[in-house]
């Protein structure tokens, strides 16, 4: 079953403009992972988050983590039309759940140059 | 770093075949495998975690005859999907870790197109 909601489902911006983009979960986590997915492609890392961080910075990449309101949001600084791809939240349950992700819906961004 | 390989990347087959799709950990070992379907613009969905020398754990609503999956040895998982219909087509995508607390990694994933 999916984990949780993605807000907004879709996003279009402009090369150069920040895109914000959050995610909420329903049940208690051991980390909360970002992926990136071009059309039809496999994913792609992007930055991990654990329970106990409230937020990660990689690049242009800016991950925050509210444990008290299960939810977290994904900044990309000064976007390039390369980050056009769908962006997913992932968490990771508790000790028997290594491994197992739980995924949100998913926002697709659009970039145009 | 470590890299899992999922094979075949895209798969066209007939109503009533079979399909196998192979999940290789290349240079660690993962006692655990995981098997993930997403359709054309949803989210990925857990359908089951393949453990090495056991049975395979289902999730809700996922048919386990359908879906067969062997995890045969420390570095291979398969996923056979039998019968195929149209309404399995999809992509199909693996990850592995090496071991509790540890970086997952996500194979390329299976497109399966089933006519």
């Amino acid at each position: 079953s999916q984990q949780g909601e993605e807000d907004p489902q879709a996003l279009s911006i402009q090369e150069g403009e920040n895109a914000t983009m959050n995610c909420s979960y329903k049940t208690s986590i051991n980390n909360l992972q970002w992926y990136r997915q071009n059309s039809g492609r496999g994913l792609v890392h992007l930055i991990l988050i654990r329970s106990n961080e409230r937020e990660k910075h990689s690049g242009r990449l800016r991950v925050t983590l509210d444990t008290s309101k299960k939810s977290s949001s994904l900044l990309i600084t000064a976007s390039r039309a390369a980050d056009t791809a769908s962006y997913f939240c992932a968490t990771e349950g508790g000790q028997d759940s290594w491994g197992k992700l739980q995924f949100g819906a998913g926002t697709q961004v659009v970039v145009t140059p | 770093g470590a890299v899992v390989s999922q094979h075949p990347s895209r798969v066209i087959c007939k109503s009533g075949t079979s399909v196998k799709i192979e999940c290789r950990s290349l240079d660690f070992q993962a006692t655990t495998m995981f098997w993930y379907r997403q359709f054309p613009k949803q989210s990925l969905m857990l359908m089951a975690t393949s453990n090495e020398g056991s049975k395979a754990t289902y999730e809700q609503g996922v048919e386990k005859d359908k879906f067969l999956i062997n995890h045969a040895s420390l570095t291979l998982s398969t996923l056979t999907v039998t019968s195929a219909h149209p309404e399995d087509s999809s992509f199909y995508i693996c990850s592995a870790i090496p071991g509790p607390n540890e970086k997952l990694f996500f194979g390329s994933g299976t497109q399966l197109s089933v006519l």
